[in-house]
């Protein structure tokens, strides 16, 4: 069964500092891996996805990157801003099902 | 475009009633699967279904029940109601063939209040 984990649970960083959010996972064999970000009390927001063949996708100031093999992806956000606050969400498909299994997330706080 | 769109937003229901909420998926997505947002937590997978069939499961107990229709849009259906029920459920809708690799698209959730 697939586990997802995301350190830290929290952070707060000063407006202006780039995030670094982490997601392991323990089997390798993924299909794809999502980023999602979630404002509370609401829905996802796809942020960002990456193909188990590409290594890393960027979107403006977000970067995630991936190692398979390592079980390991990596959220960037450059340049925080106040508007960043908010939990965000690693989800990974195992190869073909088209289910995915999400980590509890990173609630993140950008301080003004 | 329209993205999924879920309804209602909120509803409060007692022990024991019974639930149904629905969901409508970006317009020519196939597929819609359910998940089940305990406060916390994050989403947990329910059912995938996908021109009416379904063809996943999640570890979740016989009274959860879904369906989808002809117009590819799905209800989920919660019996006997359990106060730990209680959560944000959010509906997602994908299409092999848009091109983005299976890319899910989620909607605002619907959160119920079991009572």
């Amino acid at each position: 069964k697939q586990e997802v984990t995301q350190i830290p649970a929290a952070l707060s960083v000063p407006e202006g500092e780039n995030l670094v959010l982490n997601c392991s996972f323990t089997d390798s064999a993924i299909y794809n891996l999502q980023w999602f970000r979630q404002d509370p009390g609401k829905g996802l927001t796809s942020l960002l996805l990456i193909q188990s063949s590409q290594r890393e996708q960027t979107s403006g100031r977000l970067n995630a990157s991936l190692d398979k093999s390592s079980g390991r992806s990596t959220l960037y956000i450059a340049a925080s801003q106040p508007g960043d606050s908010a939990t965000y969400l690693c989800a990974v498909e195992d190869y073909g099902n088209n289910r995915l299994a999400f980590g509890k997330g990173n609630q993140v706080v950008v301080i003004p | 475009d329209a993205g999924v769109t879920q309804s209602p937003t909120h509803l409060i229901k007692t022990r024991g009633q019974h639930v149904t909420l629905r969901c409508s998926p970006i317009s020519g997505h196939k597929s819609v699967s359910w998940y089940q947002q305990v406060l916390g937590q994050g989403p947990q997978f329910i059912f995938q279904y996908y021109e009416k069939e379904e063809r996943g499961r999640g570890n979740f107990p016989d009274r959860f029940s879904a369906r989808q229709f002809p117009n590819y849009s799905s209800e989920l259906n919660v019996n006997a109601l359990l106060l730990g029920d209680s959560a944000l459920y959010l509906c997602a809708s994908s299409s092999p063939t848009s091109g983005t690799y299976y890319e899910q698209y989620f909607g605002p959730g619907t959160r119920l209040t079991v009572t």
